[in-house]
């Protein structure tokens, strides 16, 4: 089965403008969670969508925002961008079930210049 | 609260044990999981123990649990160059009804010849 997938890998950005992020979870996997890695903040939670819905956000700024498709894979945009949200950008998808593991894609690394 | 605490940093001798220490907030979490990230990558599942057990072993990796102390650990035998990497301990956290990752800052493993 392949694993989850994140497209791009890297991405360089000025401020003020906008990216898109696009991840594929499992095959069969309905949940998507975002999360994004910075070297002073660690992992910190965005969100987590679930058969289109988002269910769960975290702390960060209306910005940020995403969706989720019917087949389960799922974006996430980041508007107006600042220099703050040069980050690594991980995905990771969950089948649901007793344990809901969450499994990552290799992330991408974002570069705000 | 959510917090999850882990040392910052831990260096072995190649072919000597590695131990992981992470203490967790959130007593309810049902299942513990131990992560590796390798430097550009993407974080992946080493193991994972359920809150009803404490211990779990597979291959080199040895998981303790200690559910009265809210303390886990990893501890990786016979460690190899290749183990090098962050090791991030993680705790579920239920918020309002759906389940979310918490993650530590990381350990740093280092392995010296």
């Amino acid at each position: 089965k392949a694993g989850v997938t994140q497209t791009p890998r890297y991405l360089i950005k000025t401020r003020g403008q906008q990216v898109t992020l696009s991840c594929s979870p499992i095959s069969g996997h309905r949940s998507v969670s975002w999360y994004q890695q910075t070297p002073g903040q660690g992992l910190q939670f965005l969100f987590e969508y679930f058969s289109e819905t988002q269910r769960n956000k975290g702390n960060f700024p209306g910005r940020f925002s995403g969706r989720q498709f019917s087949n389960s894979r799922s974006e996430m945009n980041v508007s107006t961008l600042e220099l703050g949200d040069s980050a690594l950008y991980l995905c990771a998808s969950s089948i649901q079930g007793e344990t809901d593991t969450q499994y990552f894609g290799p992330g991408t690394r974002l570069t705000v210049l | 609260g959510e917090d999850v605490e882990q040392s910052l940093f831990l260096s072995v001798r190649e072919g000597d044990s590695s131990v992981i220490n992470c203490t967790y907030t959130d007593s309810s979490s049902t299942y513990l999981y131990w992560y590796k990230q390798e430097p550009g990558a993407g974080l992946q599942l080493l193991t994972y123990i359920f809150s009803n057990m404490d211990m779990k072993q597979d291959q080199r990796l040895t998981v303790l649990l200690n559910k009265k102390d809210k303390h886990l650990s990893l501890r990786i035998a016979d460690t190899q160059t290749g183990d090098s990497a962050i090791y991030f301990c993680a705790e579920i956290l239920d918020s309002g009804g759906y389940n979310k990752l918490i993650f530590g800052a990381g350990t740093r493993l280092a392995v010296h010849p």
